[in-house]
Formats: C-alpha cells, structure tokens, sequence
C-alpha cells in the first residue's frame, strides 16, 4: 500500500509563496495525485489535481517530477485565510482482496502569519 | 447546486450502542464514500459505493458498514460502539468515473463515545 509523507507544519509570512511537498514512493502507475485542504468543522475541499509535470489553476500549482514518487503543491502569496490542513491524496492501487485503497497523508498544518 | 449533506452534525452515543450516519451526496453523483478522522490517525477512507454497491473497502473491522440507495444517499452503520470510535465521520461524493477523481466533502458527523 501506498504511504504519503508531508511536514507536519509549515510557517509562513502574508504574501510569500509556500510549497508543500508529499512524499509517495508506491504510488500506482495510473492513479493521480490530488490535494485537498482544510478548515476546522469543515470537510476537505479540492485545491488541484495531477498525474504528472505541472497543472496550475487559479488558486495553485502542482509539480510533479517523471518518477512520481512526490509532488510538490505550491500556493502563491498566501493570506491570513489560507491557514487551514493540506492533505495529498494518492491511491494505492488494488489490495490482493481486490479493493482500491486511497490514502490521505497526515496533512500539513500551514500557519500563515501577518 | 447542493452540496454533500451529512445527518446529524452531532451525535453523543454509549459504549456497546450502535449508530447511523446519513449522507446525501450532490444531485448526480453516484459515488459516496466514508472516511474516518481522528487527531492520532488523521483522515482513514472506510468504504466507496457506487450505484448501491460496495466498490471499495479500506482497512476497518465488520462492525463498520454501509450502504447505498437508489437515489444515491448512503448510510453508515457502526455497530457495538467503543470508545476508540470517537471521530468526525466525513463522507464525499464524486461522479464516480474514476475511483481519485475529484471529491466533494460534506461537514462531517462529529460521534463521541462515551
């Protein structure tokens, strides 16, 4: 089974730019790469998804290198409203019990400061 | 549009007790799945169904299950709670084309067990 690995927190100044990288060595040849982020009592919300090189929306960007063995999410000028959890979401492929496994990194708490 | 609606938003239940959580996904979506949060194991994926069938399982016992109905709103059941049950219950829905596609969260179901 894929494992994911994300800093546990990040600090970060108003109107830097902020790049998250999650670590996922076993991911599935087919599978994507997609990151998530959350407020407390909320669920998580889609940011940006990916299965290889660079995708850029309007709120992100996502790197991810030819092994894929991480991806790297980047939020540029960050604001006090982007304090929130950022999870990366891989799936592990199917188990030997023939079911598709997806599993949430650890999530990286980002504290942005005025 | 709507978006994924979770039932109750609390829920306060005894050791031994079992309880039911509802979830109604976006209009169209074919896809709920379940995900167990704590502060210790962070977001755990439960079970996906798709058009009233289990399509995928994580690693969790017996005494969690679900299910799905016609009209694509899901239960889950927790049966013979235990203190360790204690969690944010959040479910997604998605169209369900691809398993990692893009999930729409709802604010989750907050179960202590006492």
């Amino acid at each position: 089974l894929a494992k994911t690995t994300q800093p546990i927190s990040m600090d970060s100044y108003e109107g830097q730019e902020v790049n998250i990288t999650c670590s996922h060595n076993n991911i599935a040849t087919n599978d994507y790469i997609t990151w998530y982020q959350q407020f407390p009592s909320q669920g998580p919300r889609f940011i940006i998804q990916g299965y290889k090189t660079k995708v850029t929306n309007e709120v992100a960007s996502l790197f991810i290198p030819a092994d894929r063995k991480s991806s790297t999410l980047s939020l540029p000028r960050v604001s006090l409203s982007d304090t929130a959890v950022y999870y990366c979401l891989v799936g592990d492929g199917y188990s030997g019990a023939g079911s598709y496994q997806l599993t949430f990194g650890k999530g990286t708490k980002l504290s942005v400061i005025p | 549009k709507a978006g994924v609606t979770q039932t109750p938003r609390y829920l306060i239940k005894t050791r031994g007790q079992q309880v039911t959580l509802s979830c109604s996904p976006i209009s169209g979506h074919r896809s709920v799945s379940w995900y167990q949060q704590t502060p210790g194991q962070g977001l755990q994926f439960l079970f996906e169904y798709f058009s009233e069938t289990q399509r995928n399982k994580g690693n969790f016992p017996g005494r969690f299950s679900g299910r799905q109905f016609s009209n694509s709103r899901s239960e889950m059941n927790v049966s013979t709670l235990e203190l360790g049950d204690s969690a944010l219950y959040l479910c997604a829905s998605s169209a369900g084309v691809i398993v990692n596609e893009k999930l729409f969260f709802g604010s989750g179901t907050q179960l202590s067990v006492l």
